[in-house]
Parts: structure tokens; sequence; C-alpha cells
């Protein structure tokens, strides 16, 4: 049971290049997120997916698009890269709080260094 | 406006002893809180979480207090373990639609030694 697969799991870019980060999951959760960490700053939410068809800006949203393409697959796409956008970024997916807590489950991340 | 803040950047307890990390809130809709514990190039992992209408909950060596009235939590350790050595993130969230968003603290370093 692979959970939730991030790829590329390292990228190095020049300002002003694009990219794509990829991610799927294979738990059949309907919501799905992105977060980037930086050190000192925790985890802040970039953009999440409520479920398929839907998508909201999170925290930090500035710079990125994402694409819920089906359920298992959200993808966040830097259109024009910055230095500042250096970053972990990771992927999580979550099956909604049926009696509880929202338990999100990680990718391992991308690390994405941009120069 | 940091909604959940972990104040100790970093803590090291020996092996054996209680690891106490401490998480403070601000927003009093927060329903559910829970930790994530982070090895080095992994993701983090789902560790412990309480609700809001409870004070205490416990899973093996893992217990987590909840303080609503001083809006302050805390995960204990005991004993710790030197696989228990990572970064512990505390996170909140609200119930429902784009209040189920976890929004996490900055991250407790915690360091078991021998």
């Amino acid at each position: 049971n692979a959970g939730v697969t991030q790829t590329p799991k390292f990228q190095v870019l020049k300002t002003g290049q694009s990219m794509t980060l990829q991610c799927a999951q294979d738990m059949n959760h309907n919501s799905m997120y992105w977060y980037r960490q930086d050190p000192g700053m925790g985890l802040r939410l970039i953009y999440y997916s409520a479920s398929e068809g839907t998508t909201d800006k999170g925290e930090v949203p500035n710079g990125y698009n994402v694409s819920r393409l089906n359920k298992r697959e959200f993808s966040l796409r830097l259109e024009s890269a910055a230095p500042s956008q250096t970053s972990v970024y990771f992927c999580a997916s979550s099956g909604g709080q049926p009696s509880g807590a929202n338990v999100l489950t990680f990718g391992a991340g991308s690390r994405l260094t941009v120069l | 406006d940091q909604q959940v803040k972990q104040n100790s950047p970093s803590l090291s307890v020996q092996e054996g002893r209680i690891s106490i990390l401490n998480c403070d809130y601000t927003n009093s809709m927060f329903d559910y809180f829970l930790w994530y514990k982070k090895y080095p190039a992994e993701g983090p992992t789902f560790l412990i979480s309480i609700s809001s209408i409870k004070d205490k909950n416990e899973d093996g060596r893992f217990t987590v207090f909840l303080n609503k009235s001083a809006k302050h939590l805390s995960l204990h350790i005991v004993p710790s373990q030197p696989g228990d050595s990572a970064v512990y993130f505390c996170a909140a969230s609200g119930v429902g639609g784009t209040a189920s968003k976890l929004t996490f603290g900055t991250g407790t370093r915690l360091q078991v030694t021998l």
C-alpha cells in the first residue's frame, strides 16, 4: 500500500522556469493538500482540494496553481519559479472527519531549490 | 498571525525520562488537536489527537493533555526512547468544510540521548 506518492523527490530550477509537482494517493481519500515546510515556519498550507473538482487557496497560495486531475491526483504548478519558493513541499490526503480529527497522510516530500 | 505556536524549537531528554512538548493556540474555534512526528527526509506521520471536549488522550507511551482555558496542549512521552528523536508538530483544526484544514505549529526538535 503506497499511500501518498510525490514526484520528483528533488528538483533544481533557475529563476523563471516552470515545473509541476505530482502527487497521487491510493487510499480513496476525498481531500488532498499541498503544504510547504520552511525552517522556523512549520508547515504552511498552499492549496487544498476538499473533493474532486474543487480547489481552494490556503495560507500561502501566491505563485502557485493546482489541478485536481481526478480523485487520486493533485498537482502543484510553479509557473515562474522564484528563489523564495525554495522549500520542501509535502502533499497530503485525508478521508475527512467521519467521527473525529481530520487525520492527514503525508507523502515523503519534494525538495525544490530555485537558483 | 501564528494561530498555533510551539515556543521551544528544541528539547533534549535522556533515554527513559519523560519528554514534554508544549503547544499554544489562539483560535478558540479549534475543535481537534493533533501531534505529528517527522523524521529527516520523510513526511510527517500522525501520532495522536484529542478532541476539545476531552482533557486527556492516551496511546501507549504517548499522552496528550488539553487545557482549553489556557489554550494549551502538551504531549508527554514516557519513557523516552532514542527512536523518538524527531521533529514534533502540533496541529489544530475545526470541524467541517474549510474549517477542517489543519494549521500547524513551527515544530519542536526532540533529541533523546543515551
